[in-house]
């Protein structure tokens, strides 16, 4: 167990719908970091939150959102969902701003629009 | 821009191999480099990393080193196990928080 939870592990939706996945960080770290894994695209850096504060942003498309609460837990909110969103995302997360010592990767949700 | 290249997998050796996975990658300034496992339905693992050329990072009988002039972070073992089944990422970290990882190469290792 790697500290970092993520639910739920495994989401079914039809197209057209909303889903949000949650992630907890693990006790001390401040950063969270959301990424997709998706078989042609690879693992991409969609979004990272630091204490509550949007830090940086890669490839989100504008049907995403995410938050990061004052309990440190994060949501990303998946609206409008097409078939080309089905994926694993992953949550991940750092004690400061800064990724030096790597991530803690919680182990994903895997979504499947159909 | 930054990006990072890995061999095509999947990789097939015998228990006791000798393993090398080659990573390279193109940046801007100077990235830190590391090398990600990933366990069947499990998350991304760090394995090791390198901050500064020359650098060599290691843990549970993999190395790395950070070669500037090649641009390279290859990983090695010297004997593996089935245990060490799994996909490999290299990857760097960019402006000390946006990670660009590799496409992941696949280890089957058979007894």
């Amino acid at each position: 167990d790697s500290g970092v939870t993520q639910t739920p592990k495994h989401l079914i939706t039809a197209t057209g719908q909303r889903v949000t996945l949650r992630c907890s960080p693990r006790s001390g770290d401040l950063s969270v970091y959301w990424y997709q894994q998706s078989l042609d695209q690879g693992l991409q850096f969609l979004i990272q939150y630091y204490n509550g504060e949007e830090r940086a942003k890669g490839n989100i498309l504008e049907r995403f959102s995410a938050q990061q609460f004052p309990d440190l837990h994060s949501e990303l909110n998946l609206s409008s969902l097409e078939l080309g969103d089905s994926a694993l995302y992953f949550c991940a997360s750092s004690v400061g701003q800064s990724a030096n010592y790597g991530y803690t990767f919680g182990s994903g949700t895997r979504l499947t629009v159909v | 821009g930054n990006s990072v290249t890995q061999m095509e997998g999947p990789v097939t050796l015998s228990e006791e191999a000798f393993l090398t996975i080659n990573c390279t990658y193109t940046a801007t300034g100077y990235p830190s480099l590391f090398w990600y496992v990933q366990y069947p339905g499990e998350g991304l693992q760090l394995l090791l990393k390198a901050t500064k050329a020359d650098d060599k990072g290691s843990n549970k009988g993999f190395e790395a080193t950070y070669r500037k002039e090649t641009t390279s972070f290859h990983l090695e073992k010297g004997s593996v196990q089935v245990s060490d089944s799994a996909v490999y990422f290299c990857a760097l970290l960019y402006n000390f928080n946006k990670f660009y990882f590799g496409s992941g190469t696949k280890l089957n290792v058979k007894p």
